[in-house]
Order: C-alpha cells, then structure tokens, then sequence
C-alpha cells in the first residue's frame, strides 16, 4: 500500500497562475481533507469530503475549490494563485468512525512569487 | 485566540529527561483528543490518542482534564529520536474535524 500520496512534491507559480494539487489513497477511506500549514499557524482545514461526490469547507476555504470525482481522489485547486497562498499543503484521509486517525500524505510545497 | 493553544518551545533537554507538554482548547464540544508527531518537513503522524482516564504507551503518558480542558504529554527517558514536534489534537463534529495545535518544539540533545 502507498498509503497516501501528493503531487506535486513541490512547485513555484507566479501570482494569477493557476495549479491543481491531486492527492490519492489506496485505503479506500471515505473522508479526505485538504490542509495548508503555515510557520506558528499549525495546519488549518481549508476543504474535506465525507464521501465520493461531496465537499464541504473548512476553516480557510477562500481562494480554493476541490473536487471528489472518485473515492480515492481529492483535488484542490488554485484558481488564481496570490503570494499569501504560499504554504505547505498536506492532504489526508480517515474512516468515517475512527476519526481521529488521519493518515497525511508527505505534502507538497507551494511558492507564489 | 487560538482553539488548541501550546507553548511552542522549544523545549532543548538531554538524553534520559523527563519532559512535559501542556495545551489547553476552547472548543467545549471536542469530542476527542490526541497527540500527534511531525518530524522536521514530515508529515504529521499519530502518536496517541487521550483518554480522560489517563492512558500510556512506554514512555509517553497523555492526560486529559475536561472540566480545565487541559491536555498533557509526558515524555520520560528521553530518547533523540524523539526529537520533533508534538502537535495537541482536537476532535469535533459529525465530519471528524482536526483542530490543529500550533505545535510544541522539542530537541533532545546527546
């Protein structure tokens, strides 16, 4: 098993620039999140699914958008990115009853210029 | 003011120390409670879960005071592999949201 994967690993966009991060697990858990962390801000939920087909938002949701077109599958995308988006993104991905229990991928670094 | 609140350290201790972290959260609706562990441009990983009775898993102790909403980590015999940062952990609503602690820094030195 892979558990969770991210790509990319890493990337540099220019402000306005557009980019999709896709995360994949092969432990057919039914949610998945999307987190951004920042240096003293811990991680911050920005979007979740509870299944395939739903997404939900989290804490700092604006300036993205996902998508969960299969159960393994979470994208999130930039549709304009801006230098406050640089961050380390990290997905994950949990059973629906054990919760607490999140299996995070190893992120990807994102540099707005 | 933050949700899950931790002193960030760092926290520098030599081997064989016995080391304490504390974190306090808002939310009185967290559901549950855990310490997970990121090393240096990792990715975060469980540690343990907290009980409100206390639990232990060697070396490491959690405990949880609800009616403070205080968590703890206690960390005996230090190792240098535990050298990272431990993040407090909350648990809260019907999609199993993660209130993430800013993290507490911990080096242990040779």
């Amino acid at each position: 098993n892979a558990g969770v994967t991210q790509t990319p690993k890493f990337r540099v966009l220019k402000t306005g620039q557009s980019m999709t991060l896709l995360c994949a697990q092969d432990m057919n858990h039914e949610y998945m999140y999307w987190y951004r962390q920042d240096p003293g801000m811990g991680l911050r939920l920005i979007h979740y699914s509870v299944g395939e087909g739903t997404t939900a938002k989290g804490e700092v949701p604006d300036g993205y958008n996902v998508s969960r077109l299969k159960k393994q599958n979470f994208l999130l995308g930039l549709e304009s990115a801006a230098p406050s988006q640089t961050s380390v993104y990290f997905c994950a991905s949990s059973y629906s009853i054990t919760g607490g229990t999140q299996y995070f991928g190893p992120g990807t670094r994102l540099l707005v210029l | 003011r933050k949700e899950v609140e931790q002193d960030p350290g760092p926290f520098n201790v030599p081997e064989g120390a016995t080391v304490a972290f504390n974190c306090t959260y808002s939310n009185s609706a967290s559901q549950s409670f855990f310490w997970y562990r990121q090393d240096c441009r990792k990715e975060p990983k469980l540690l343990m879960s907290v009980y409100s009775s206390g639990n232990e898993d060697g070396r490491f102790t959690a405990q949880l005071n609800r009616a403070s909403q205080y968590i703890s980590l206690l960390i005996r015999d230090s190792k240098l592999s535990d050298s990272a940062t431990y993040l407090c952990v909350t648990l809260a609503g019907s999609a199993r949201q993660l209130t993430f602690g800013s993290g507490t820094q911990l080096t242990v030195l040779p």
